[in-house]
């Protein structure tokens, strides 16, 4: 186990809903990105957060959005939800910014219907 | 930015025997590269990671080699078990070194067979 906890594990949501998911790092972690892992695929690196602040995007549009808070956990937003977005949803936390490991949480599965 | 390609997308072995799995990189500012294991339905684990400085290494039945001059390196695991039976994903820096802003490899489906 990782120590990455992600909340909720799986979501059903309408075409053109609001999601939000939920990441809590690893203690010790204060550096928290997101990636999408559509089915068969590998991970796509949506954005990265530290010191509540984005650091480094990835090529999703801008209804990706997220925050950081001050004890290092971390939300994904998703707006106007398109059949597409339905994908596997990765926090993984790292203990600094744009180095050092990165370690996966569990994961939201989101269905977009 | 980086693009990785990863080669063979399945794979089937007899328990025992080796499986080498291999990526290649485009970005000659990359400098760090790790290997992730994902079981069906679980999340992708950290198993290996190399970087720039060194060629290979080893951590009991997997090692990573790595040839900068012709971006690529490659998983290797010996002595194949069917719990090695996974997707293995190769990884390398999006963005020169930002180590964990990382881009991935389409994946190779190890099936080892008792």
């Amino acid at each position: 186990e990782t120590g990455v906890t992600q909340s909720p594990t799986h979501l059903i949501k309408t075409r053109g809903q609001q999601v939000t998911l939920r990441c809590s790092s690893q203690s010790g972690h204060n550096t928290v990105s997101w990636y999408q892992q559509a089915l068969g695929q590998g991970p796509q690196f949506i954005f990265q957060y530290y010191r509540e602040e984005e650091n480094g995007r990835g090529n999703f549009p801008p209804r990706f959005s997220g925050l950081q808070f001050p004890n290092y956990s971390s939300e994904l937003n998703v707006n106007a939800l398109e059949l597409d977005d339905s994908a596997l949803y990765l926090c993984a936390s790292s203990p600094v910014p744009g180095q050092g490991q990165a370690f996966f949480g569990q994961g939201t599965r989101l269905t977009v219907v | 930015g980086e693009n990785v390609e990863q080669h063979p997308s399945t794979l089937s072995v007899q328990e025992g025997d080796s499986a080498v799995i291999k990526c290649t990189y485009s970005d000659s500012a990359s400098n760090y590269f790790p290997w992730y294991k994902q079981e069906l339905g679980k999340r992708p684990q950290l198993i290996i990671d190399i970087r720039s400085n060194v060629g290979e290494k080893k951590d009991q039945r997997i090692a990573v080699t790595l040839n900068k001059t012709a971006k690529h390196f490659s998983l290797h695991i010996t002595e194949t078990q069917p719990e090695d039976s996974a997707v293995y994903f190769c990884a390398a820096p999006l963005y020169g070194g930002a180590t964990n802003k990382l881009i991935f490899g389409t994946g190779t489906l190890l099936a080892v067979q008792p």
